[in-house]
Parts: structure tokens; sequence; C-alpha cells
């Protein structure tokens, strides 16, 4: 079991506004960095696997970074818009494990 | 596209019932996983399988089992269900050759009175 943090747990943030949040996880036996961002009545969407330190993704608005050395990821998205409410997962695994460990997510609101 | 679909979205039983929750993909995927989503709690996993026949216990299995008996289908069963095993059921899969990026089901939402 790996121990994923995501902080902050929710935020509410005004539409146009940009936000980041950050995943935290063990930095020994990294193998990859999965984000999935979670809408209400839908299944998880993957955003992002990364797998090198200093990795940089980009989708659309939505951006993200990996320090393997220090263990953590950053999402970022600018300008957020009321479509860009969900929930945003990550998920670390390590090296020979066939699984993900999810954090608890943090839940973005984009008020119009 | 990558499918994986499960049996029902919404499901309602009564304690003690035996509780069957299937989920079938349509990619070959060796990998195949449920988990629990509970407000606060996150994802957890309950098992999961990387091979037909194979399964192993995941973060909260007590309760639970699970039957892989063809690769594209993986099913979670409740032998006795109990209240506090009402949740959101999920079912997700992957290939290893992918950093086992998973795809996940649309979920079941299961109550259990």
């Amino acid at each position: 079991i790996l121990n994923v943090e995501q902080s902050p747990q929710s935020l509410h943030v005004q539409e146009g506004d940009s936000t980041n949040f950050t995943c935290s996880f063990p930095s020994s036996n990294f193998y990859a960095l999965h984000w999935y961002r979670w809408e209400t009545a839908k299944s998880p969407e993957a955003l992002f696997v990364m797998t090198l330190n200093g990795d940089e993704k980009k989708k659309g608005r939505i951006s993200a970074t990996l320090n393997t050395k220090e263990g953590y990821s950053y999402l970022y998205i600018k300008g957020s818009q009321p479509e860009d409410s969900a929930t945003y997962l990550c998920a670390p695994s390590g090296t020979g494990a066939n699984n993900l460990f999810f954090g608890t997510g943090t839940r973005l609101t984009v008020i119009p | 596209d990558v499918k994986v679909t499960q049996s029902s979205r919404y499901l309602v039983k009564r304690t003690g019932e035996k509780v069957f929750l299937e989920c079938v993909q349509d990619m070959d995927h060796e990998n195949m996983f449920w988990y629990r989503q509970d407000p606060g709690l996150g994802l957890r996993l309950i098992y999961f399988s990387y091979d037909v026949k194979m399964k192993e216990k995941g973060d909260i299995p007590e309760g639970y089992s699970v039957s892989r008996e063809k690769k594209e289908r993986f099913s979670l069963i409740l032998e006795s269900a109990s209240t506090n095993q009402t949740s959101m059921y999920l079912c997700a899969s992957s290939h290893p050759g992918t950093h086992n990026e998973q795809f996940f089901g649309p979920g079941t939402r299961l109550t259990v009175l």
C-alpha cells in the first residue's frame, strides 16, 4: 500500500480563476503517476500518465508536473470553467505492481 | 474505444442476500479490479485479478469474494450482504504495457436495506 495524500480536499473557485492542487506520494520504487478526473454520475476518466522526473503534460487548460525525487505532482487548471467541476484523483504505482494507489481526491467546484 | 460495462447502475438488496456484481471489458486486458467508493474515503481496492482464475486481495477484502473464469469477466460477490456494504462499486481494467492505466466502468450504486 502506498500512502497518497491530496490537498486540498475540496476547493471552490470562481469561473475564470486559475487553480492548482497537490498529490504527494512515496518517492521510493516509483513507476508511474496517473491523474484522473471524476465527474458526478460518470466514470473516472484518465487525464495524464507521467513517468519521468520533471515530466510536464498538458491537455487544453489543464497541465500537470511531476517530481519523482521528492514525491509530488501538481495539477494546474488555467481559467477554470464550470465544466471543470469534478473530483481530481491522483494514483501512483510502484515498480512490479499491477495496481494503482488512489488518493482521496480534490473536489473542485467552479462557480459561474 | 475501451469499454468496461457493469451489470447494473442501481441495485437494492436486503441484508443477508447473496449479491453478484458483474463486470465485462472488451479490450483483452489482463488486469481487472473492484473498488468501492464512499464519501471522504476515496477509491478503496477490494480485489484484483491479473489473469484468469487468479485473484489478489486488495485493501478491504473482508465480506467479499471474486470470480474470474474468463478473461473478459470479473465478478464481485457479497456472500451475505450487510448494510455497511451500501456503497458505489466500480470495476476497472488495465493492460500492464500502458503503465497500468485503468479504464473504469460506470459504477453500480448498491443499497443494502
